[in-house]
């Protein structure tokens, strides 16, 4: 069975700093979709970044990069430079095989926190 | 250009009645999904629609239903409430590409008393 997983329940980071989160991933598919998500205490659940299994270079998105380590089953974030309004809960998310469907398989989430 | 949008945004029921939630997504979006967010299950996915289809549906019971509409909005219902549908709804559109890219509203919040 499809399976997240996030180890972090809370991690702390000072602004400026760079910080990782990690994620494991459990599927016998070979083609899957990693996605991260951020939300905030006001509910909505906002994109960052995607990684397909296929894709041969790690996902990038401004401030935010994807260390997909496909042989381990780890999908870690990593944003360098944080800044205050990065904290927030960080949800990593797995997309079955199928294609074209949107049932995302959700981890439980680490609740980050950056400091002045 | 509008994100998805939930109404309503809060609502108090009482057990046993039921609720309608509604969604619409970002326009040219044909895909809707719903997730329920509960501190102790976490995020689930409820189903998923698209062309007025249902195309995929989460292990929740007959209780749960939705639709979509040729507009693709997409309504989630809810009868005969129990405390334990007390969550967050999150509705989450897409234009229906294999990246899978979806984009969330801010969902709807039921309390259940």
């Amino acid at each position: 069975a499809q399976k997240i997983t996030q180890t972090q329940p809370g991690m702390f980071v000072q602004e400026k700093e760079a910080v990782t989160l990690d994620c494991t991933y459990d599927t016998s598919d070979p083609s899957y979709g990693l996605f991260w998500y951020k939300q905030p205490s006001s509910g909505e659940m906002i994109f960052l970044i995607y990684q397909g299994s296929y894709d041969q270079q790690n996902a990038t998105e401004g401030r935010y990069s994807l260390n997909f380590q496909k042989a381990r089953k780890s999908a870690n974030l990593v944003i360098s430079a944080s800044q205050l309004g990065d904290s927030a809960m960080y949800f990593c998310a797995m997309r079955e095989g199928l294609p074209y469907t949107d049932k995302l398989i959700f981890g439980t989430g680490t609740r980050l926190q950056v400091f002045p | 250009k509008a994100g998805v949008t939930q109404t309503p945004r809060y609502l108090i029921k009482t057990r046993g009645q039921q609720v309608t939630l509604s969604c619409s997504p970002i326009s040219g979006h044909r895909s809707v999904s719903w997730y329920q967010q509960t501190p102790g299950q976490g995020l689930q996915f409820l189903f998923e629609y698209f062309s007025e289809t249902q195309r995929n549906k989460g292990n929740f019971p007959g209780r749960f239903s939705g639709r979509q509409f040729s507009n693709s909005r997409s309504e989630m219902n809810v009868s005969t409430l129990e405390l334990g549908d007390s969550a967050l709804y999150l509705c989450a559109s897409s234009v229906d590409s294999n990246t899978g890219e979806l984009f969330f509203g801010e969902g709807s919040r039921l309390t259940v008393l």
